[in-house]
């Protein structure tokens, strides 16, 4: 399968606390993406990464690439109630292949 | 901008009829558009691509003859569930992409479609 994998699968924190998630995938690729899904409906584009940055920042969200390692990384800093979702990492070669997603919950 | 629709937001029909799921960009047109398939807690697995009139190109392992899709104008691409059996129950979503629409390849998702086949 070419699909990314992406860890932790499940994350509880408090709200103000830092959250990471890792994504990691196997082919090269032209950009990689973030994406955040709420229970159930579609998906919202978070942030998008070229294959030759190497990070990239968008208001409280910090992404990183490593092509070496075909690894990356969604920081979300500060998080908030709201932020409770799931978020898939996809790369982008010819077509979108989306990770195995993380689920966030964030509580008050 | 870029809003992309779908109807119904959701379905439930019995096993052995069909199935229309209507997918709209309402505010700009779609060169290309994505139908993806999610099970609970699962991510989303491309099942086909579609240019506006031409023939969708399907992912391995997913039928085009029970899955058929249409991409008839540059707004509106329909995915048509045949014979519907349990096993197809399912959130589907699609999602549309335009040139100079953002970032490079940015699809713009629909808010899904959930099915589910009695």
């Amino acid at each position: 399968s070419q699909q990314g994998e992406e860890d932790p699968q499940a994350l509880s924190i408090q709200e103000g606390e830092n959250a990471t998630m890792n994504c990691s995938y196997k082919t090269s690729i032209n950009n990689l993406q973030w994406y955040r899904q709420n229970s159930g409906r579609g998906l919202v584009h978070l942030i998008l990464i070229r294959s030759n940055e190497r990070e990239k920042h968008s208001g409280r969200l910090r992404v990183t690439l490593d092509t070496s390692k075909k690894s990356s990384s969604l920081l979300i800093t500060a998080s908030r109630a709201a932020d409770t979702a799931s978020y898939f990492c996809a790369t982008d070669t010819d077509k979108l292949i989306f990770g195995t997603g993380t689920r966030l919950q964030v509580f008050p | 901008g870029a809003v992309v629709s779908q109807h119904p937001s959701w379905v439930i029909c019995k096993s052995g009829t069909s199935v229309k799921i209507e997918c709209r960009s309402l505010d700009f047109q779609a060169t290309t558009m994505f139908w993806y398939r999610q099970f609970p807690k699962q991510s989303l697995m491309l099942m086909a691509t579609s240019n506006e009139g031409s023939k969708a190109t399907y992912e391995q392992g997913v039928e085009k003859d029970k899955f058929l899709i249409n991409h008839a104008s540059l707004t509106l691409s329909t995915l048509t569930v045949t014979s519907a059996h349990p096993e197809d129950s399912s959130f589907y979503i699609c999602s549309a992409s335009f040139v100079g629409g953002g970032p490079i390849d940015t699809q713009y998702f629909g808010p899904g479609t959930r099915l589910t086949v009695l």
